[in-house]
């Protein structure tokens, strides 16, 4: 199975920063990976699939880039309703798998 | 607008079975592939299973492969998860998810349910 590692696993940020989040996958999946956000309690939500794509609806702050095996996702400007859970799954070949999640939280 | 509802979670005890139901709204059923996601409490997302929108191929996580089953009534707007031979270790809250494509799956879901809580203990 592909092992897909996220970092950090915890990150502090303050209203305003410009955050990266990273995903690396154990082999290459080229562009073929998503990335969500979950809230306690609520169903994860999908941000950015095929790497770089913007899902309908989703703020133009989030940004993902990158191929192979290694990833990144960017809020260029974090809001209050943007500390969460965020979580990288690969979709190159089966089982998917998703990373273990990196969470945002409040400095 | 897209809707989808997971039901039948419950308590179970070690061994035995239980089959979870999805209903889907919004979208036409029939086109689109359906998955399985599961977290256990306190845990990350795990991939369990998917099935392609007209029920020809079935692909599952290493935990759920012999245990698991997915499928499909389209007829219904149904996907299923018949779990057998259940384990502390599928306790978890499981989530079905609407594929991000028509046709063959794309491998990324789009729209999920809010989950059913499935607790396997004696």
């Amino acid at each position: 199975d592909i092992q897909m590692t996220q970092s950090p696993s915890t990150l502090s940020a303050s209203v305003g920063d410009r955050v990266t989040l990273t995903c690396r996958a154990s082999q290459n999946v080229n562009r073929w990976l998503a990335w969500y956000q979950q809230k306690p309690g609520t169903a994860p939500k999908l941000l950015i699939y095929t790497s770089s794509n913007l899902e309908s609806g989703v703020p133009s702050r989030f940004s993902g880039s990158g191929s192979g095996t290694e990833f990144t996702l960017t809020i260029s400007s974090l809001q209050p309703d943007d500390f969460a859970t965020y979580y990288c799954q690969q979709y190159i070949v089966y089982p998917w798998t998703f990373g273990q999640g990196t969470k945002v939280e409040i400095k | 607008q897209v809707q989808v509802m997971e039901s039948g979670g419950g308590v179970v005890r070690p061994g035995r079975s239980l089959r979870l139901s999805c209903v889907a709204s919004g979208f036409t059923f029939s086109t689109y592939g359906m998955h399985w996601v599961r977290q256990a409490p306190g845990k990350g997302l795990e991939w369990v299973a998917v099935i392609w929108y007209d029920g020809t191929n079935e692909f599952y996580a290493g935990s759920a492969k012999g245990r698991f089953t997915i499928s499909r009534d389209n007829s219904k707007n149904t996907v299923y998860l018949q779990m057998n031979n259940l384990r502390a270790e599928d306790t978890a809250v499981y989530y079905c998810g609407r594929d991000g494509a028509p046709r063959d799956s794309s491998g990324y879901v789009e729209y999920w349910g809010q989950g059913t809580l499935v607790t396997v203990s004696s």
